[in-house]
């Protein structure tokens, strides 16, 4: 069964501490390697979709980078409003394949 | 103008209950899908479905069916429920499936059901 592995789990930053999260992936024919934010009693918001090795895609302090077994969102100089659940996926045939997301929070 | 919305929020009932969910968009989007995060808030796929085709996660127990009156609605209905079933359900949406099928999904805010 295709799986995505979400690294770390939680993690802690302080305001402008640049970081980044993983995520591993095990699928054949990838349709597209999805990152979603998701805030408390929200609903995922999508942020980035990349399809290729090579591929990267910037928004504000965010940007997503695409290996062929890894993908990484990169946080520049993050703010307290960053924090929040960083959900991976990706896409099945059907459906999105999320991880278990990391719990991201920036301290003032 | 929000794009995809479930009602209610918040459902609280007994078990053994029967229940539906409603979910709406107006993005316009050929398929849409039932999402179930548990308590440890891992999202999982329950149905994809448009207009063709109906596509089931093999987990799903059949006291969960998705019933569609049109292309803009996916309602979820639940038959005797079972203090397992209590999780946050949500709804998405998103253009084309298949073999493209690698569009963004839109999800609602999620509606966090309770089994007492």
């Amino acid at each position: 069964e295709d799986q995505v592995t979400q690294s770390p789990e939680a993690l802690r930053l302080q305001e402008g501490e640049s970081s980044s999260l993983n995520c591993s992936y095990t699928v054949s024919g990838l349709r597209g390697l999805f990152w979603y934010r998701q805030d408390p009693g929200k609903g995922p918001e999508f942020l980035f979709t990349l399809y290729s090795a090579g591929e990267e895609k910037e928004k504000e302090r965010l940007k997503a980078t695409l290996t062929k077994k890894e993908s990484f969102l990169h946080i520049t100089a993050p703010k307290p409003e960053d924090s929040a659940t960083y959900l991976c996926a990706q896409h099945s045939g059907y459906a999105l394949n999320f991880g278990k997301g990391t719990s991201l929070l920036v301290t003032p | 103008d929000t794009a995809v919305s479930q009602t209610p929020k918040y459902l609280v009932t007994q078990m053994g209950n029967d229940k539906s969910i409603k979910c709406e968009q107006n993005l316009g989007h050929d398929t849409m899908y039932w999402y179930k995060q548990d308590s440890k808030k891992f999202l999982k796929i329950m149905f994809s479905y448009n207009n063709k085709e109906l596509i089931i996660n093999e987990t799903v127990p059949n006291r969960f069916s998705p019933k569609s009156p049109d292309k803009a609605h996916l309602n979820l209905h639940i038959n005797s429920l079972e203090l397992g079933d209590s999780a946050v359900y949500f709804c998405a949406s998103s253009q084309g499936q298949g073999v493209l099928g690698n569009q963004p999904q839109h999800f609602g805010d999620g509606t966090r059901l309770s089994i007492l």
